[in-house]
């Protein structure tokens, strides 16, 4: 089945302990992507990849970094997180270099930072 | 990217009605617009797209209409049903990133 997977779908952590989401797509897509969304401000993009070794910054990058080693997975990492992170997390994937294709979203992952 | 709304309308619409969801983009260098559904504890699904170089397109039960004069777009959906129930998300491109709209909810009322 074509999909996206993040782990873990829930994560509780505490301020400055650095933790790791993991995406992974099984499509070959080359572009990826993360978001976060919060209540009343939809999807912001954090980072995106447009392939293996390429990523950019999307609209709000800050405290986050990510890696594209392997054209499957995107790893999202929080060096040390701060409440202000705590949000629902979202990875992406579309099947051609850019964003102007159709995204297949992963099931999410909540994180609270306390 | 360009900013967006963060105001959550809501539409309620009665099974069976049509329904229209409109959508003020900001980027007018914005070449490609998406349709998304999100329905709760979920993440965001692909209904429909659309490109810059049409006005109209349709699909399954759903149209999307897009005017870039007024950077304007709208999703009609045909004969609502109880399991459209999301809220719907207009999305568009600015280069190689996407910005989200800030969303409408969509009430199916049986």
């Amino acid at each position: 089945e074509a999909q996206v997977t993040q782990n873990p779908r829930y994560l509780i952590t505490v301020t400055g302990k650095k933790l790791t989401v993991t995406c992974s797509q099984n499509m070959n897509h080359e572009y990826m992507s993360w978001y976060r969304q919060d209540p009343g401000l939809g999807l912001r993009q954090i980072y995106y990849s447009m392939n293996v070794e390429v990523t950019d910054k999307g609209d709000v990058p800050e405290g986050y970094k990510v890696s594209r080693k392997e054209k499957r997975n995107f790893p999202l990492i929080l060096e040390s997180p701060s409440p202000n992170q705590t949000s629902l997390y979202f990875c992406a994937s579309s099947f051609s270099q850019g964003a102007a294709y159709e995204q297949y979203f992963g099931p999410g992952t909540r994180l609270t930072v306390t | 990217g360009e900013s967006v709304g963060l105001h959550l309308p809501t539409l309620s619409v009665q099974e069976g009605d049509n329904s229209i969801i409109n959508c003020a983009y900001s980027n007018s260098a914005s070449d490609y617009f998406i349709w998304y559904k999100q329905e709760s504890g979920k993440g965001p699904q692909f209904i429909i797209d659309i490109r810059s170089n049409m006005d109209k397109r349709q699909g399954q039960r759903v149209t999307v209409l897009l005017n870039k004069t007024v950077k304007h777009l709208s999703l009609q959906i045909a004969a609502t049903q109880p399991g459209d129930s999301a809220v719907y998300f207009c999305v568009w491109n600015a280069g190689n990133m996407l910005t989200f709209g800030g969303g409408t909810r969509l009430m199916v009322k049986p």
